[in-house]
């Protein structure tokens, strides 16, 4: 058990670019989560996948945003056209349905995206 | 709707003193609740978590919280603090019916004095 893993850990990029980044979760975990992070807030959450299904979006998962978890393993989130707002930490969980580790989610360190 | 409010955006105590951290909670269905601890440009870890099993929950480094339905609150404590528990502590909530989506409060961040 690695642990949940994302990369790159720090991103900056111009208003303007797109920007990719990945999530990969504990191997046998079938749940994965992103939530965004501000500056002094909470995590505020994004969107969830069961296995390769992504079965609910936030509102606050604009059109530009999009994410996949085509195998039901990694999951990449995409975000276009970036703008300033952008900014903030991403970080992905991961859970599994076990007995005892139910509802329990596991959190990576995140990416740092900074839009200039 | 689920929501969680922590009072207190800092909290300072002296080394050995006790630790709360407060947590309260609206939710229109039973709730699940969780406390998270956030180093510095790290990740959240999961200190504990109320599944509707015990109200009184234990978790790692000496945490515990309990739930109290008629408050609406999970609060978080340690008898004595260490220099180690300086860090950003977050309760969440997520509710008993299957979605395990987390809403989470806006943070405390627990200072430790010598």
């Amino acid at each position: 058990d690695t642990g949940v893993s994302q990369n790159p850990r720090h991103k900056i990029t111009k208003r303007g670019q797109n920007v990719t980044f990945r999530c990969d979760p504990i191997s046998e975990h079938n749940r994965l989560y992103w939530y965004r992070q501000t500056l002094g807030q909470g995590p505020e959450f994004l969107t969830y996948f069961q296995n390769e299904a992504q079965l609910e979006k936030s509102r606050l998962l604009s059109d530009r945003f999009s994410a996949e978890r085509p195998k039901g393993s990694f999951s990449t989130l995409e975000i276009q056209r970036t703008e300033q707002g952008d900014s903030a930490m991403y970080l992905c969980a991961s859970s599994s349905n076990g007995a005892h580790t139910y509802y329990e989610q596991y959190f990576g360190p995140g990416t740092r995206l900074t839009v200039t | 709707a689920q929501s969680v409010t922590q009072l207190g955006s800092h909290v300072s105590v002296s080394e050995g003193a006790l630790v709360l951290l407060r947590c309260n909670y609206s939710s229109s269905v039973p709730p699940y609740l969780f406390w998270y601890v956030q180093y510095p440009n790290q990740g959240l870890q999961l200190l504990l978590k109320y599944t509707s099993a015990a109200t009184l929950v234990k978790g790692i480094n000496g945490f515990e919280a309990e739930f109290k339905k008629s408050e609406t609150s999970f609060h978080l404590t340690k008898p004595s603090a260490h220099m180690s528990d300086a860090a950003e502590y977050f309760c969440a909530v997520s509710d008993s019916f299957g979605n395990e989506k987390l809403t989470f409060g806006t943070g405390t961040r627990l200072t430790i004095i010598p």
